[in-house]
């Protein structure tokens, strides 16, 4: 049973710059949702999509975006990179929307410079 | 005042311990209350989810809930090295999409 995926493992970036990270949910899951961590704190809720929609977004700016493919997969795009943004990327996939048992991937760590 | 309130430790125990990890919290809508695993450089592994008040217990794992006091624990029985790792406490409201997560509390059992 494949667990929740994410692409790339590592990536660095300059200020500016655009990211686009991705994410396979685990299988028989539709929901996808994305949290930062920055080093030495819990994840950060930045939104939930489900049904190809944003249904939710935590405190987080418009540079942030993202969408769900029809296979459930989803993609979080970065716009004008700071260096605040480098942080470890997590995607958590869940049945239905609003479920609380999120089962959270590898992550991805994104370094800006 | 964050909404949820976790000491980060570090926490250093001999092996076979039992080791007491606590969260508080301040948002009295919280209805669902989550406790994960992170290993370093890895995603957080959901250990335990609680509704409401009251205990559950998994092997060496017991979660506790106590709303009245806005105060959550995790009890982990007979300590083990390979239970070294930052713990998390994660609460949710009910109709929310979001989990709220404490820092983490970082826990090393000596062997």
């Amino acid at each position: 049973d494949a667990g929740v995926t994410q692409s790339p493992t590592h990536l660095i970036k300059t200020r500016g710059q655009q990211v686009t990270l991705r994410c396979s949910p685990k299988s028989g899951h539709d929901t996808v949702s994305w949290y930062q961590q920055a080093l030495g704190q819990g994840p950060q809720f930045i939104f939930q999509y489900y049904e190809e929609e944003e249904r939710q977004r935590g405190n987080f700016p418009d540079r942030f975006s993202g969408h769900q493919f029809p296979n459930y997969s989803s993609e979080l795009n970065v716009n004008a990179l700071l260096l605040g943004d480098s942080a470890l990327y997590l995607c958590a996939s869940s049945l239905g929307r609003g479920s609380y048992e999120q089962y959270f991937g590898p992550g991805t760590r994104l370094t800006v410079t | 005042q964050k909404e949820v309130e976790q000491d980060p430790g570090p926490l250093s125990v001999p092996e076979g311990a039992i080791v007491s990890l606590n969260c508080t919290y301040s948002n009295s809508a919280f209805q669902y209350f989550m406790w994960y695993r992170q290993y370093s450089r890895k995603g957080p592994e959901l250990l335990m989810y609680t509704y409401s008040s009251g205990n559950k217990e998994d092997g060496r794992f017991t979660a506790q809930v106590d709303k009245s006091s806005k105060y959550i624990s995790l009890f982990i029985r007979d300590s083990q090295p390979s239970d070294s790792a930052t713990y998390l406490c994660a609460m949710k409201e009910a109709g929310s999409y979001q989990l709220t997560f404490g820092k983490g509390t970082k826990l090393s059992v000596i062997p």
